[in-house]
């Protein structure tokens, strides 16, 4: 069974500390996603990357940044948290560049900034 | 910039009814295709649709791809209370290759 994992399910943290949430996927995918995903506004892009060492801007980079040193495994940081960035973060993974392969979601992670 | 609509946003429902959410693209898509969330869960990828017209059922969910491709539907019948969840349509992101999401439709099972 194919699998995303993230590694936490709830965190909390203090405004200006700097947070890392990680994704695992064992599926030999190229490609993977972060997300954010708030009320009414849906899914929106962070960050997605091709392939090991390689990153793209999504839609909402902005006070965000990521790594990829291996392919199963692909990193969000926020370098300094703010309360803003309160939100359900979600993690993917897809085979194909193309949008025409399904994406396969981790479990999300809920962030809380105090 | 592009923008994949979902109306509505919301949807009260009593269980037993028929339940059906609209997803509208300002551009023209290769493809589309569905996620359904659960209540404290994950999106999990339901269909994929790709040519003009095309209609594909799944038990009581039927998804229809507009003649245009730019708008797409998902209907249920005879909603049950595992239908809960909200469900999102997403395409193909113009330019770049890989998806981009609908604002979601929220549905609640009365029962």
């Amino acid at each position: 069974d194919v699998k995303v994992t993230q590694s936490s399910r709830y965190l909390v943290k203090r405004t200006g500390e700097k947070v890392f949430l990680e994704c695992v996927q064992d599926m030999d995918h190229e490609n993977m996603f972060w997300y954010r995903q708030d009320p009414g506004l849906g899914l929106r892009l962070i960050y997605f990357s091709y392939d090991v060492k390689m990153k793209e801007k999504g839609d909402i980079p902005e006070g965000y940044s990521v790594s990829r040193e291996k392919k199963e495994r692909f990193s969000l940081i926020l370098e300094s948290a703010s309360t803003n960035q309160t939100s359900m973060y979600l993690c993917a993974s897809s085979l194909s560049q193309t949008g025409r392969t399904e994406a396969f979601f981790g479990q999300g992670t809920r962030l809380t900034v105090v | 910039g592009q923008q994949v609509m979902q109306i509505p946003q919301y949807q009260h429902v009593q269980e037993g009814e028929d339940f059906t959410t609209y997803c509208n693209s300002s551009t023209t898509l290769s493809n589309i295709q569905w996620y359904k969330q659960r209540p404290g869960g994950h999106p999990v990828f339901l269909i994929q649709l790709v040519k003009s017209g095309e209609v594909k059922k799944q038990k009581r969910l039927t998804f229809q791809f507009g003649e245009a491709k730019k708008n797409s539907s998902l209907h249920i019948t005879a909603t049950q209370t595992t239908d809960v969840g909200t469900y999102f349509c997403a395409g193909p992101r113009t330019g770049a290759n890989n998806l981009f999401f609908g604002t979601g439709t929220r549905l609640t099972v009365i029962p």
